[in-house]
């Protein structure tokens, strides 16, 4: 079936580090591509989206690239900030059945 | 122009009793999901609603139930509480006609705690 593989965290960076959050999925149709934050105590925001193969989503300094050659998408930051730390996760949709998502990676930024 | 709007917020059952959870789609979609999202994971899904009917359903036993008023609102019912059940459960909707392979909007959530 359907399904993402995400990087395990939880992911600790300094202010100003470079950032990538492996994704990599398995669909049998043809999928868009989602990165979503969670804040705490919050639910999922959209950070952004792909829906064909060498597409790139981009949002807030974030970017993805739907790699059908591969099966991912990645995302990375150049420079983090405080305000990233939070939990990252990767999903899918095919059509108009539900999403999948990966178990979340959590990231924490330092000062 | 209101988001997806979940209630309550957070509830504490114990084990064997039954809860309602609520959820208002955002302002022009006609598509409600759910979702139980565990501590620590990723959110699974449970069923998802549209013209007042149960049109998918994800793994969950019989014991998670739903429903979808003609205004769009919709509830999730579980019966038979257990502490398994702990979780957070996210509200998402969508308008049909134009969700395929588009993004879902998220409600906030509820926390529901089993003692």
């Amino acid at each position: 079936g359907d399904s993402v593989t995400q990087m395990e965290g939880p992911v600790t960076l300094s202010e100003e580090a470079f950032l990538t959050i492996n994704c990599t999925y398995t669909a049998t149709g043809y999928p868009s591509l989602f990165w979503y934050v969670q804040y705490p105590g919050e639910g999922l925001q959209l950070l952004l989206k792909a829906t064909k193969a060498d597409d790139k989503g981009s949002n807030k300094g974030f970017e993805a690239t739907y790699r059908k050659e591969t099966t991912s998408f990645h995302l990375e930051k150049g420079s983090v900030q405080v305000s990233d730390s939070a939990v990252y996760f990767c999903a899918l949709k095919v059509g108009n059945n539900d999403m999948r998502f990966g178990a979340g990676t959590r990231l924490t930024v330092k000062p | 122009d209101a988001g997806v709007t979940q209630s309550p917020t957070h509830l504490i059952k114990t084990r064997g009793q039954q809860v309602t959870l609520r959820c208002s789609p955002k302002s022009g979609h006609d598509t409600v999901s759910w979702y139980q999202q565990a501590l620590g994971q990723g959110p699974q899904f449970i069923f998802q609603y549209y013209e007042e009917e149960e049109r998918q359903r994800g793994n969950f036993p019989d014991r998670f139930s739903g429903h979808q008023f003609p205004n769009y609102s919709s509830e999730l019912n579980v019966n038979a509480l257990l502490l398994g059940d702990s979780a957070l459960y996210l509200c998402a909707s969508s308008l049909r006609r134009t969700s395929s392979n588009q993004p879902q909007h998220f409600g906030d959530g509820t926390r529901l705690s089993i003692l």
